[in-house]
């Protein structure tokens, strides 16, 4: 069965520092894609960062990145920089036909 | 601007009754899905359709029902057969459903019992 772990309830960062989100997955299936969505106070999910099980190298957007540890099966999300409109949930999310989210990461950037 | 609408925003739903969820896309999108996030938690699965006229059932498809007669649309019905129909629900929509797509979301609908 496929499952995704986020052991980090919450995360505090000063801002301008760098910081990172864990998630671990578990899946049987050789190809599949790991997503990182942030959902502000407001509710709406803003999808952040893609990897494929197959690429080589790390995923990078802007000032997320994507450290992905494939025989660890891990994939964690870097922020760099934070600011403080960073403050948010943020959801490590699997897919291969469907898509399972993690409990989630409650980001606090303080000022 | 293409996106998601849901609506409504709010929604109070009386003991017995069914209440149903819109969700239109202008993404023209073939997949659409239906979670379901509690306080706190993350989302889980309550129907994803990958075509026009068809739709399968997710992790916690009990008490809800949902139909996809056109491809910009896809409500959700909450019917009086789910017991604790109070959760945020948020639907998406994904160019074709496959690993490698992500998902655009609505911004949600907060449904509480009164």
């Amino acid at each position: 069965a496929q499952k995704i772990t986020q052991t980090q309830p919450g995360m505090f960062v000063q801002e301008k520092e760098a910081v990172t989100l864990d998630c671990t997955y578990d899946t049987s299936d050789p190809s599949y894609g790991l997503f990182w969505y942030k959902q502000p106070s407001s509710g709406e999910m803003i999808f952040l960062i893609y990897q494929g099980s197959y690429d080589q190298q790390n995923a990078t957007e802007g000032r997320y990145s994507l450290n992905f540890q494939k025989a660890r099966k891990s994939a964690n999300l870097v922020i760099s920089a934070s600011q403080l409109g960073d403050s948010a949930m943020y959801f490590c999310a699997m897919a291969r036909f469907k898509t399972i989210f993690g409990a989630g990461t409650r980001l606090f950037v303080k000022a | 601007d293409g996106g998601i609408t849901q609506s409504p925003k709010y929604l109070f739903r009386k003991e017995g009754q069914n209440v149903t969820l819109s969700c239109e896309q202008n993404l023209n999108h073939d997949a659409m899905y239906w979670y379901r996030q509690d306080p706190g938690q993350g989302l889980r699965l309550i129907y994803y359709s990958q075509i026009v006229n068809d739709f399968q059932k997710g992790d916690i498809a009990e008490g809800y029902s949902v139909s996809r007669e056109k491809k910009e649309s896809f409500p959700l019905t909450v019917t009086s057969a789910q017991k604790n129909p109070t959760a945020f629900y948020l639907c998406a929509s994904s160019r074709e459903q496959a690993g490698n797509q992500p998902q655009h979301f609505g911004d949600g609908t907060r449904l509480s019992i009164l």
